[in-house]
């Protein structure tokens, strides 16, 4: 079945350690986004990527870092720098040559302790 | 910078009580506005998108309509399994493939 897969689902992590979250798709789509969504605040593009190695920050990028080396692939690190990680984190992918709008993972629950 | 506002926050129906979720945007030359399903603790699920001003989308008790300001979602005659959060977004032209939120309806559904 093609989607998108994040892992894991949840995450725990002490305070000044950075972490890696996983997002993988094999719907062949060349756009991957992360959100972070926390209560009352609806979805915050935090990164998002149209082509392999190359990204843009979102609205609130600070603190975070990612990758895309792999056409399917778009991990994001949250590190010590973010000074309120805990949330739930989103990834999602869209074809750019129809617009179909975004299809979503079903999110990485990141508690830092 | 483009803006989603979507009311009312939370919505309380009972089974069969039909009623509206608001969505009013502004961005800068509406290249679709799409909206999403999302149940607790899962990642929101695509249910439509709409391009330009009166344009209408159904699927099943729901119906989707478009305004230059404003979309509506009509749900008629809702079950419980309607209950979930509604999420509102809409895309730009000039910003290619990013999708900006609103905060959401929460929608409740009784016997």
């Amino acid at each position: 079945d093609g989607g998108i897969t994040q892992s894991p689902k949840y995450l725990f992590r002490k305070e000044g350690q950075n972490v890696t979250l996983s997002c993988e798709q094999n719907l062949n789509h060349d756009a991957m986004y992360w959100y972070r969504q926390d209560p009352g605040q609806g979805l915050r593009l935090i990164y998002y990527s149209q082509i392999v190695n190359d990204f843009q920050k979102g609205d609130i990028a600070e603190g975070y870092s990612v990758s895309r080396e792999k056409k399917e692939s778009f991990p994001l690190t949250v590190t010590s720098a973010q000074k309120n990680p805990t949330a739930f984190y989103l990834c999602a992918s869209s074809t750019l040559t129809k617009n179909y709008g975004a299809f979503f993972g079903q999110g990485t629950r990141l508690t830092v302790v | 910078e483009d803006q989603v506002t979507q009311s009312p926050e939370a919505l309380r129906l009972q089974e069969g009580e039909s009623s509206s979720l608001n969505c009013s945007y502004t961005v800068s030359g509406l290249r679709g506005l799409f909206w999403y399903r999302q149940d607790p603790g899962k990642g929101p699920e695509f249910l439509f998108t709409l391009y330009s001003a009166g344009e209408e989308k159904e699927k099943e008790r729901l119906k989707a309509t478009l305004t230059k300001k404003e979309s509506f979602l009509h749900i008629t005659a809702p079950k419980p399994e309607d209950s979930a959060t509604y999420l509102c977004a809409v895309q730009a032209k000039s910003t290619a493939s990013k999708l900006t939120f609103g905060t959401g309806t929460r929608l409740q559904v009784t016997l």
